[in-house]
């Protein structure tokens, strides 16, 4: 079975500039979550989709948004990027998000200069 | 809310030695305790998880963790360490959605030859 997709692997962005990252989800599971990893503050969960639904959501402004899709993958969008926004990207997958672990992917290095 | 405290920033080992990573977490409810181990430029992989019953539970790479709901821990633990072993680890929570975990800052498990 294939792991959690992300992509791009890398990007650079300018402030003021918007990004999309994409992800897609193991086969047959049905939670995708995002979450932001810089050094600073960890792991920090962004939001999470169910059945093209947010179901949760973390505190970061609305310049963070995602959508899913009814195949299940999902993409995360950042509007107007400031430098604060570099960060490495996860999104993982899990078949409910009820007590299933999370299954990463390898993330999006997203670098803002 | 709950929270996640990993005690120990750096643990250096040497090989062979026994390890003990330790995790504290604090909620008002019952909760859904995981560790992940993450290498450099990668996700986050699944390393046990402990959801209910034995409080002892074994996951993959020779690794254990023990719940103890008195003294709300969940300490990682190995009886002998490779190289291999070095990466960080995480300690995560969630109540009902494993889909929005609460993750600890990380432990940097350093193993020398």
């Amino acid at each position: 079975k294939a792991g959690v997709t992300q992509t791009p692997r890398y990007l650079i962005k300018t402030r003021g500039q918007q990004v999309t990252l994409s992800c897609s989800p193991i086969s047959g599971h049905r939670s995708v979550s995002w979450y932001q990893q810089t050094p600073g503050q960890g792991l920090q969960f962004l939001f999470e989709y169910f059945s093209e639904t947010q179901r949760n959501k973390g505190n970061f402004p609305g310049r963070f948004s995602g959508r899913q899709f009814s195949n299940s993958r999902s993409e995360m969008n950042v509007s107007t990027l400031e430098l604060g926004d570099s960060a490495l990207y996860l999104c993982a997958s899990s078949l409910d998000g009820s007590n299933s672990p999370l299954h990463f992917g390898n993330g999006t290095r997203l670098t803002v200069t | 809310a709950q929270s996640v405290t990993q005690l120990d920033s750096q643990v250096p080992v040497f090989e062979e030695a026994p390890v003990e990573l330790r995790c504290n977490y604090s909620s008002s409810v019952s909760v859904y305790l995981f560790w992940y181990v993450q290498y450099p430029n990668q996700g986050l992989q699944l390393l046990l998880k402990y959801l209910s019953g034995s409080t002892l539970v074994k996951g993959i790479n020779g690794f254990e963790a023990e719940f103890n709901k008195s003294q709300t821990s969940f300490h990682l633990r190995k009886p002998s360490v490779h190289i291999s072993d070095t990466a960080e680890y995480f300690c995560a929570v969630s109540k009902s959605n494993a889909g929005k975990s609460t993750f600890g800052d990380g432990t940097t498990l350093t193993v020398k030859p």
